[in-house]
């Protein structure tokens, strides 16, 4: 069982349709990352979030820390090609560098 | 800068042998780590190192052992591979940020180098 539950494992969808990845959790986290990683590639930081209802954004992506700390979420707006990619959360407890990753969403940006 | 830098990029092995897993970074971090990644579960932390001769058991340590004895360096060795054991290994390394927000707290932030894509026969 996963500490990070991500939804859906796979998403296709058409260019400029916009779109949601959740990360869920029972466990409450300090912090909470979202990594974008591309075949053959290592997984690259997009953010981190680390209050309880903070609200990042960077350009057409949406990220949001749930009030408890416990989930997160990612919307991309308009999506586009150059969006394809696997998106993986994952989050730190405590004072620990320690970081636990989330299964991963395949998201597929038809044009 | 190069970031993090693995080696191989590309490795097959016979069952039963060894071998070592490069990794070096170049950013002055204490802390560095290595995941496995399989279709469908994420990166699973293997060991972690926290500085300089110091290293812990991550979530899937059998098989496997590390050393640290500089800070740039940190290698994976398998020490008799078996087929369970392919796939893509992350070598990664953090720094720790602090944030003060009517409470102190840390986390980290990873820099993951390109991978190693290991089959074992």
């Amino acid at each position: 069982t996963q500490l990070l539950e991500q939804s859906p494992q796979f998403l296709s969808i058409q260019e400029g349709e916009n779109l949601t990845v959740y990360c869920n959790s029972s466990s409450v986290f300090s912090s909470l990352q979202w990594y974008r990683q591309e075949p053959g590639e290592g997984p690259v930081l997009l953010v981190t979030v680390v209050t309880g209802g903070e609200v990042k954004k960077l350009k057409r992506l949406t990220f949001q820390f749930g009030d408890a700390r416990k989930d997160s979420s990612l919307h991309i707006t308009a999506a586009q090609p150059g969006d394809t990619g696997l998106y993986l959360c994952a989050g730190t407890r405590g004072y620990g560098n320690k970081l636990v990753f989330g299964a991963g969403t395949i998201l597929r940006v038809k044009s | 800068n190069a970031g993090v830098t693995q080696t191989p990029k590309f490795q097959v092995l016979k069952t039963g042998q060894s071998m070592t897993l490069q990794c070096a970074q170049d950013m002055n971090h204490e802390y560095m780590s290595w995941y496995r990644q399989d279709p469908g579960m994420g990166l699973r932390l293997i060991h972690y190192s926290v500085g300089a001769g110091i290293t812990d058991q991550g979530e899937v340590p059998n098989g496997y052992n590390v050393s640290r004895s500089t800070t740039e360096d940190f290698p994976l060795r398998l020490l008799s591979a078996a087929p369970s054991q392919t796939s893509v290994y992350f070598c990664a390394s953090s720094y720790t940020r602090t944030g003060l927000n009517k409470r102190t707290y840390t986390w980290a932030e990873a820099f993951f180098g390109q991978g190693t894509r290991l089959t074992v026969v």
